[in-house]
């Protein structure tokens, strides 16, 4: 059974830095490009950008180029996003999102969110 | 840009046809995607490569595409429905997506 598992939920003050993960499991993690996906308070779902954890291969939305940044290890099957000094416009749900490899490119699975709240 | 266009919300009763668009240049070329969100919940897959349906999902969702817009389609819409849509393309080398901003489907 394919499963994303994230990191539990983070309370954290302006001007920290954080790091988020995302392990996957019941499949061949480093062949599927990873997603993370942003969701605001109330708003809508944010790609944020993908990374593929076989080669490290990454590309960011312009939204959030020089904001996060992802890594991978493929050893122990975990994908990371990290914060090096949090806003408080950061707080939000963040999901990891696998990229299915057949019948196009959609999220064919979702990690449960984690879910960031940035205040002083 | 790679944009995609969602009305905020749409309002049907029990048992009528919802329909909601998703709209954007890119979709002429690209598939479409479409995701229910429920509370709470992470997003499901409804309609991959704009018509098809997974496993699990019931009969009566569906999705058309005509040029640069692309409908999902829920006959027969029953309260459980009720969730926020988002369409979602990707650019031909999928490493590249964008959602639409979101629809709120109400049952009345």
């Amino acid at each position: 059974e394919v499963q994303l598992v994230q990191s539990g939920a983070e309370v954290k003050k302006p001007g920290e830095s954080l790091k988020i993960s995302c392990k996957g499991s019941g499949y061949s993690f480093p062949n599927y490009w990873l997603g993370w996906v942003r969701q605001m308070p109330g708003k809508g779902l944010e790609w944020m950008g993908v990374i593929h954890p076989g080669d490290s291969d990454t590309r960011y939305s312009p939204s959030f180029q020089g904001q996060v940044t992802f890594s991978a290890d493929k050893s122990i099957t975990t994908a990371y996003l990290q914060w090096s000094s949090l806003k408080a416009s950061d707080t939000a749900m963040y999901y990891c999102a696998r990229r299915a490899e057949i019948n196009g490119y959609y999220v064919d699975y979702w990690g449960q969110g984690t879910l960031v709240t940035v205040s002083s | 840009s790679f944009e995609l266009t969602q009305p905020p919300s749409v309002s049907v009763s029990p048992g009528q046809t919802a329909r909601i668009t998703c709209s954007g240049d890119a979709l002429a070329k690209q598939y479409t995607y479409w995701y229910q969100q429920k509370p709470g919940q992470a997003p499901v897959v409804v309609i991959y490569m704009d018509t098809e349906r997974p496993s699990g999902i019931p009969e009566r969702f569906s999705g058309s595409s005509s040029g640069t817009i692309v409908t999902l389609t829920i006959s027969g819409v029953q309260a459980e429905d009720e969730a926020d849509y988002y369409c979602q393309s990707a650019d031909s080398g999928g490493t590249f997506w964008v959602f639409g901003g979101g629809t709120k489907l109400t049952v009345l």
